[in-house]
Parts: structure tokens; C-alpha cells; sequence
């Protein structure tokens, strides 16, 4: 079965740091495209970052931009976030996904990980 | 960037009935558009991409289509697990960007 795991969310304080981890399973993990995505609480999806198969391409969306790096381990199909100078409107569900060969659609999701910056 | 303006945000219809949800890009995306269901509590779940092509296992009275940059979702005959909420969201050029979502309750 294909899935993905995230881990890592919690409560951090504004300023602080987070890493958080999405465990892939039951495909070619090293093959794909991954991505992260954002959703605040009550509110709509948000890209945040993607990184190639090999992870030598990283990409990010303005608003995260110098302040979150994306990375991937192939060895062990593990996707990650390290986000830094969290801000409060950081704080939401982040979701891995999954991107689909011959397209940048995102065609499996985990089940989230929380994230939440406040004082 | 690529702004999505998807409409009606919020739509009541009945089990058996046509609905029609559109996403309007700010500028041609080449039909790179995905249409994705949420749940409430649950991770979105995808359902097409290329505009119109059906992942596989997702019912066929969902479609896709387009004409110019009105993306269009259809679903032919509600079913009663359809009721959640819908987003597009454009993989034509990065930054990537989601409609706002259009809440589909059960009237």
C-alpha cells in the first residue's frame, strides 16, 4: 500500500525551529518528485516547497522562502522540512505529498502533521 | 502568479442532482489543473488531472473540462459521500495555487 507518514508538528514558540518528517512506503520513493502543502485551521490549501527525485532541485513558495528548507534521504524514503524563524502564520496542518510523473499534480497525501507557532 | 478563482465558494444540491464547480486561471495554464476532494478531518484526495483525465478508481460521474481558462469539475449524479469540499489547483508554473474551495453541502 502506498503511504506516506508525516511526524515532527508541535507547539513552538515565535522564532523557533521545527523539522518535520514524511515516511514514504509502497512505491519507488527515489523516482518521485515530492512536495509539502499547507492548510491553516478553517482555511484552503497552500503550497509551500518541492524538491526534485534526486533532490538537487528545491523550490518554495515567497512566503516561506529563506526561512524553510526542503531535503529528502533516498536511503531511507524519508521526505523532510526544516522550518526556521517560525512567525504565527506558519501555524498550520502540513500535509507530504506524493507528485505525479509527467505533471505536477500531488497524487497521494499523508494524513498531516500539526504545526503550531504561538507564545 | 497564477491566480485561481473557483466558484461558487459554497453550493447546496441534493443526492442525484448535477453540479458544476469552476476554476478560472489569471492566465492560460495549458490544462495543467488538478481537481482534489476534501473531507472534513481528512487529507484532500485526488481526484483528476490534465484537466480531464480520471485517476484511476475515482467514480465516473466526476469529469473534467475545459474551455479557455474556465476549468470545470462535474459530478453527473451526487452520491451521498460526495458531500465535502473541492479545490483546483494549477501545476502550470510554480508557485503552485489552489482555488479557495467550494464547500458542497447536502441540501
Amino acid at each position: 500500500e502506498v503511504q506516506l507518514l508525516e511526524s515532527g508538528g508541535g507547539l513552538v514558540q515565535p522564532g523557533g525551529s521545527l523539522r518535520l518528517s514524511c515516511a514514504a512506503s509502497g512505491f519507488s520513493f527515489s523516482t518521485y518528485a515530492m512536495t509539502w502543502v499547507r492548510q491553516a485551521p478553517g482555511k484552503g490549501l497552500e503550497w509551500v516547497s518541492e524538491i526534485n527525485s534526486s533532490g538537487g532541485s528545491t523550490y518554495y513558495a515567497d512566503s516561506v522562502k529563506g526561512r524553510f528548507t526542503i531535503s529528502r534521504d533516498n536511503s531511507k524514503n524519508t521526505l523532510y522540512l526544516q522550518m526556521n524563524s517560525l512567525r504565527a502564520e506558519d501555524t498550520a496542518l502540513y500535509y507530504c505529498a506524493k507528485v505525479l510523473h509527467g505533471g505536477d499534480a500531488f497524487d497521494i497525501w499523508g494524513q498531516g502533521t500539526m504545526v503550531t507557532v504561538s507564545s | 502568479d497564477i491566480q485561481m478563482t473557483q466558484s461558487p465558494s459554497s453550493l447546496s444540491a441534493s443526492v442525484g442532482d448535477r453540479v458544476t464547480i469552476t476554476c478560472r486561471a489569471s492566465q492560460g495554464i495549458s490544462n495543467s489543473l488538478a481537481w482534489y476532494q476534501q473531507k472534513p478531518g481528512k487529507a484532500p484526495k485526488f481526484l483528476l488531472y490534465g484537466a480531464s483525465s480520471l485517476k484511476s478508481g475515482v467514480p465516473s460521474r466526476f469529469s473534467g473540462s475545459v474551455s479557455g481558462t474556465d476549468y470545470t469539475l462535474t459530478i453527473s449524479s451526487l452520491q451521498p459521500e460526495d458531500f465535502a469540499t473541492f479545490y483546483c489547483q494549477q501545476y502550470y508554473s510554480m508557485p503552485y495555487t489552489f482555488g479557495q474551495g467550494t464547500k458542497l453541502e447536502i441540501k
